[in-house]
């Protein structure tokens, strides 16, 4: 069992729709989470980080954390068609800089 | 704010030879991590160094090694080249405070 485990899709939705994406993981030292986006040939992009339980809202993004349950989530309001790349979870252990990346969602928003 | 770099952007190597990789972090950035990404494995961690030290390692062969240098540059190797090492190798920086990494374009290498 992989220790971040996320949908692959793809994952299509019209412009405009409200995006879940999400994650579970298993290892329970995971103490900060970061969602990146990557668009197709470059770099990831960090878009969001928490370090605690609960939600954090950056403009149309909203990132969501239960770590009871181990479940973190993305929520992209308002999507665009420039939304649409790959999206990727990753947790990480206090004291390591050392990502543990789901295998990230491809997300197409259709104009 | 300039933010990393990476050259070369891409590589063609033959197996059995060795590639050497360079990355630049961000301005203050003193952590540079790498990370090694593949269709089919993922984005997986290969090694963090912070002043000139590495601190944490991933679960790769002896094949593939790092250093820092005292402006936090850093580069990593990979000796013997096999086809499995066909992958883009991402650089990442952060501050020594924070555990936000931001990420290089990547290098493509290719191995025939």
């Amino acid at each position: 069992q992989k220790e971040v485990e996320q949908d692959p899709g793809p994952l299509s939705v019209p412009e405009g729709a409200i995006v879940s994406l999400n994650c579970t993981y298993s290892n329970s030292a995971f103490q900060y989470f970061m969602w990146y986006r990557q668009y197709s040939r470059k770099g990831p992009e960090l878009l969001m980080y928490t370090y605690s339980s609960g939600n954090k809202e950056d403009g149309r993004f909203t990132a969501q954390v239960d770590k009871s349950s181990k479940y973190i989530s993305l929520f992209i309001r308002d999507s665009q068609p420039s939304d649409s790349a790959t999206y990727l979870c990753a947790p990480g252990n206090t004291g390591r800089r050392a990502l543990t990346f789901g295998s990230g969602t491809r997300l197409q928003v259709q104009p | 704010k300039a933010g990393v770099t990476q050259t070369p952007r891409y590589l063609i190597k033959t197996r059995g030879q060795q590639v050497t990789l360079s990355c630049s972090p961000i301005s203050g950035h003193r952590s540079v991590s790498w990370y090694q990404q593949t269709p089919g494995q993922g984005l997986q961690f290969l090694f963090e160094y912070f002043s000139e030290t590495q601190r944490n390692k991933g679960n790769f062969p002896g094949r593939f090694s790092g250093r820092q240098f005292s402006n936090s540059r850093s580069e990593m190797n990979v000796s013997t080249l096999e086809l499995g090492d066909s992958a883009l190798y991402l650089c990442a920086s952060s501050f020594s405070e924070t555990y936000e990494q931001y990420f290089g374009p990547g290098t493509r290498l290719t191995v025939t």
